[in-house]
């Protein structure tokens, strides 16, 4: 299977500063790979897929980029709804695999 | 709206059963591929089965193959993952997902989950 790995674990910034969260695959795929926001207690919410697309509803400042084996998300300036747990998803071939996360927290 | 309510959660011993059941509204259910995605207390996502549009075809993560059965009823709107021979580390809270555009695409719509708990 595909293993994706997100880096850091944990990232601290202050609101309105921007943040730049990464996820790596132990293969390459080219661009099936989506971002999910997940707040406590909620569901996950899809931000972007096919590497770069945003999700219906998706703010601006939340853009994705990356092909292949590397990927980034960048909230460009963050707002206090922004702080939550992101993770990568692989698509490209089953199973499809998530990263372990990464935690937003308030700076 | 669209809307994807699980139920069916609850807790069983060790080599218990259980069946956990999707609801689904807002939209064309048949037309869609659907997941059962898991999260152990904690811990990150793992897709554990889904379901093709059209076809039926179904996918299991390899810790789930044999004990575990995803099947939807198209008349009900319903999705359900059927859960035999239960362990410790099935654990955790189960949603179900609706992929975007079919198999190949990302999860675009998400229930809020049911938790199963399996313990002695």
């Amino acid at each position: 299977e595909i293993v994706m790995t997100q880096s850091p674990a944990t990232l601290s910034v202050s609101p309105g500063e921007r943040a730049t969260l990464s996820c790596r695959a132990s293969q390459s795929f080219g661009t099936s790979l989506a971002w999910y926001q997940q707040k406590p207690g909620q569901a996950p919410r899809l931000l972007i897929y096919a590497a770069f697309t945003r999700a219906t509803r998706i703010p601006a400042r939340f853009s994705g980029s990356g092909s292949g084996a590397e990927f980034t998300l960048t909230i460009s300036s963050l707002q206090s709804e922004d702080f939550a747990t992101y993770y990568c998803q692989q698509y490209n071939r089953w199973p499809y695999t998530f990263g372990q996360g990464t935690r937003l927290e308030i700076k | 709206d669209v809307m994807l309510l699980e139920s069916g959660g609850g807790w069983v011993q060790p080599g218990g059963s259980l069946r956990v059941s999707c609801i689904v509204s807002g939209f064309t259910f048949g037309n869609y591929a659907m997941a059962w995605v898991r999260q152990a207390p904690g811990r990150g996502l793992e897709c554990v089965s889904a379901i093709t549009n059209g076809y039926d075809d179904t996918l299991y993560t390899e810790s789930v193959k044999g004990r575990f059965t995803i099947s939807r009823d198209i008349s009900k709107n319903t999705l359900f993952l059927q859960m035999n021979s239960l362990r410790v580390e099935d654990t955790g809270l189960y949603y179900c997902a609706k992929i975007r555009l079919g198999m190949g695409d990302a999860f675009d719509l998400w229930g809020q989950g049911t938790m199963v708990t399996v313990s002695s």
